[in-house]
């Protein structure tokens, strides 16, 4: 079946732009996760969203990054007025409900560069 | 502050003998851990886990150690195979504020693992 897919896979961008990047994830999975990878590091937590719903969005760096998931399936990660710091791998990840243990499903992730 | 942290950067083996991937935590309060591995331009792939109540879990090839009085872990893969030369991360989740669940996962730097034929 259908893994998790983001769009697009490679956004260029210029400084104090506005982006929007696009996760679909497994269907029927009810968790999704949204990580900022940037180069020599791990993927790093931004937000968590249970259904609808943002559960934990500590992660966010500021208000210019803000998500959404109206429909509890596709979310989109907003980034209003990006900075150069900004560029990273944008990755998303799902799971089929909420449970720590469960495994999460990523996917191959939005590199973003802002120049 | 790191609260995972895979200190060696990379590792180089040979194809058939042991590689051991290392990974240690500060937080208390993790007590579910993981390994992905991850291949240029794709996502972090889910190797293996291992719940704190345990000090062992194995998978075919991979073998996860965790040793909870020194907050470390550690990844084995007997035979390495040149395929698996990829990204390692290590990863944790725990409890969270109010004793909320769920599966935020605090990861490290990851380990880049090169099996030469």
């Amino acid at each position: 079946g259908a893994g998790v897919s983001q769009t697009p896979s490679n956004k260029v961008t210029e400084k104090g732009k506005y982006v929007e990047l696009r996760c679909d994830p497994i269907s029927g999975h009810t968790a999704l996760y949204w990580y900022r990878q940037s180069l020599g590091q791990g993927p790093e937590f931004l937000i968590y969203f249970q259904g609808t719903g943002a559960a934990d969005d500590s992660g966010l760096p500021n208000d210019r990054f803000f998500a959404v998931r109206p429909e509890g399936s596709v979310s989109t990660l907003k980034i209003q007025r990006t900075e150069r710091g900004d560029s990273a791998v944008y990755l998303c990840a799902s799971s089929p409900g909420q449970g720590r243990k469960e495994t999460q499903y990523f996917g191959p992730g939005t590199r973003l560069l802002v120049l | 502050d790191q609260q995972v942290k895979q200190n060696s950067p990379s590792l180089s083996v040979q194809e058939g003998r042991i590689s051991i991937l290392n990974c240690d935590y500060t937080n208390s309060m993790f007590d579910y851990f993981l390994w992905y591995k991850k291949y240029p331009a794709e996502g972090p792939t889910f190797l293996i886990s291992i719940s704190s109540i345990k000090d062992k879990n194995e998978d075919g090839r991979f073998t996860v150690f965790l040793n909870k009085s020194a907050k470390h872990l550690s990844l084995h893969i007997v035979p390495s195979q040149p395929g698996d030369s990829a990204v390692y991360f290590c990863a944790a989740s725990g409890f969270h504020a109010g004793g909320t669940s769920y599966g935020k996962l605090t990861f490290g730097q990851g380990t880049i693992l090169t099996v030469h034929p």
